[in-house]
């Protein structure tokens, strides 16, 4: 089992639609998430992180955590062709400085 | 600011050279790590520093690779010899103290043929 899974998609969505993208990690000491954003040929970008349960919200993007099912989600509301890339989910195990990614997904916002 | 600065950004070499990933951290930044993407494996950590000591090399993939950061500003992957299963983007990334957010390097692309 991979300790940070997420689709691979791709994820198609029209403009203005609401995207869910979903992580799922193995490690319940995990302390940290994180969505990063990976536009094609280009490096990863933190988008927003979390800590506790519940939601974080920044701008269109939403952060949702439930430590208890071991799941982590981004949604992006009004999405924007902008947009796509691909969604890289990460996980900082308890007790440790480095982060572990998941695949990504890939998203397409098409107009 | 100048962000983490990689070079070279593009390498191609045969099979058996040796090849040194070079990387600049942001300035003041104590952490740096060093990552690679594949298609295949997505992006794995293979090495993190904090003020310039190797703190977990456990990602490092074999003898091949090694990695050094012999002052703050300046940090090297080495891989000898390069197999054509090193193919991948390199990247390197820096931050600061228990500030959450790591700041990524352009990547080098390495093709080893």
């Amino acid at each position: 089992q991979k300790e940070v899974e997420q689709n691979s998609g791709p994820l198609s969505v029209p403009e203005g639609a609401i995207a869910s993208l979903n992580c799922t990690y193995s490690d319940r000491g995990s302390q940290s998430f994180f969505w990063y954003r990976q536009y094609s040929g280009k490096s990863p970008e933190l988008i927003m992180f979390i800590y506790s349960n519940g939601d974080k919200e920044d701008g269109r993007f939403t952060a949702q955590l439930n430590k208890a099912s071991q799941y982590v989600s981004l949604l992006i509301r009004d999405s924007q062709p902008s947009d796509s890339a691909t969604y890289l989910c990460a996980v900082k195990p308890g007790g440790y400085n480095k982060l572990i990614f998941g695949a990504g997904t890939r998203l397409a916002v098409h107009p | 600011d100048a962000g983490v600065i990689q070079s070279p950004r593009h390498e191609v070499t045969e099979m058996g050279q040796e090849v040194t990933l070079r990387c600049k951290p942001i300035s003041g930044h104590d952490y740096l790590f060093w990552y690679r993407q594949t298609m295949m494996r997505g992006l794995e950590l293979l090495i993190y520093f904090n003020n310039n000591v190797p703190i977990d090399d456990s990602g490092m993939p074999e003898d091949r690779f090694s990695a050094k950061m012999p002052n703050a500003s300046f940090s090297t992957l080495k891989i000898q010899p390069s197999e054509p299963r090193d193919s991948a983007v390199y990247f390197c990334a820096s931050r600061y103290g228990t500030k959450e957010t790591q700041y990524f390097g352009p990547g080098t692309r390495l093709l080893v043929l």
